[in-house]
């Protein structure tokens, strides 16, 4: 089936560094991806639709300068979390949508400690 | 987006059937009825989807009312690896997935 490859599945890195976190269409391609944060115990958020070749819609309250996504391929979209603070340390999640008519795909998540 | 509402958690016990139900009420005639299912730690697994008629696939079953009002995943014998966090997700075709809070399953041995 479709699968949908994230990594790291986890990180830790220092408060005001800059953190990048991949997410790889492995046999399909993926014009639109999406981007979820989880914070524990609570429910997965939409941070942001990610289109390949154009800029990606942000949600609202997401801060763009600080979620920086690129989607440079057809396979591949990164999220860079710019200044890291512990507060953004969250699960993040990608999901793609393999073709019409099926479900979506998600990455296994990546586990961001912002120290 | 059309709002969802699920039980906060219920309970199975192994190898029996377990019905996870979901009104959405305020769903629009051409959204799909889409359920997932996340396990600890892990992004969440596609179940099945859905428009009108009932479905089933080698996971699940999924029963559509007929006033697509409401909908009910169908486990027809639930594994302690079915304990997960269920989520139904009314979409429109095309769009994103909203989440909403899900329906916790324990099964127990």
């Amino acid at each position: 089936g479709a699968v949908v490859s994230q990594h790291p599945s986890r990180v830790i890195c220092k408060s005001g560094t800059s953190v990048k976190i991949e997410c790889r269409s492995l046999d399909f391609q993926a014009t639109t991806m999406f981007w979820y944060r989880q914070f524990p115990k609570q429910s997965l958020m939409l941070m942001a639709t990610s289109n390949e070749g154009s800029k990606a819609t942000y949600e609202q309250g997401v801060e763009k300068d600080k979620f920086l996504i690129n989607h440079a391929s057809l396979t591949l979209s990164t999220l860079t979390v710019t200044s890291a603070h512990p507060e953004d340390s969250s699960f993040y999640i990608c999901s793609a949508r393999v073709a019409a008519g099926r479900g979506y795909t998600f990455g296994s998540g990546t586990r961001l400690t912002v120290v | 987006d059309a709002k969802t509402t699920q039980p906060n958690s219920m309970e199975s016990n192994e190898e029996e059937p377990v019905h996870l139900p979901c009104n959405h009420s305020t769903i629009s005639g051409t959204d799909y009825i889409h359920w997932y299912r996340q396990l600890p730690s892990q992004g969440p697994e596609y179940v099945i989807h859905g428009l009108t008629s009932n479905v089933n696939n080698r996971m699940a079953s999924l029963a559509i009312a007929e006033d697509r009002k409401s909908s009910t995943l169908i486990l027809h014998r639930a594994t302690l690896r079915d304990a997960a966090v269920y989520y139904c997700i009314p979409q429109t075709s095309g769009s994103r997935l909203t989440f909403g809070e899900g329906t916790q399953l324990t099964v127990n041995p």
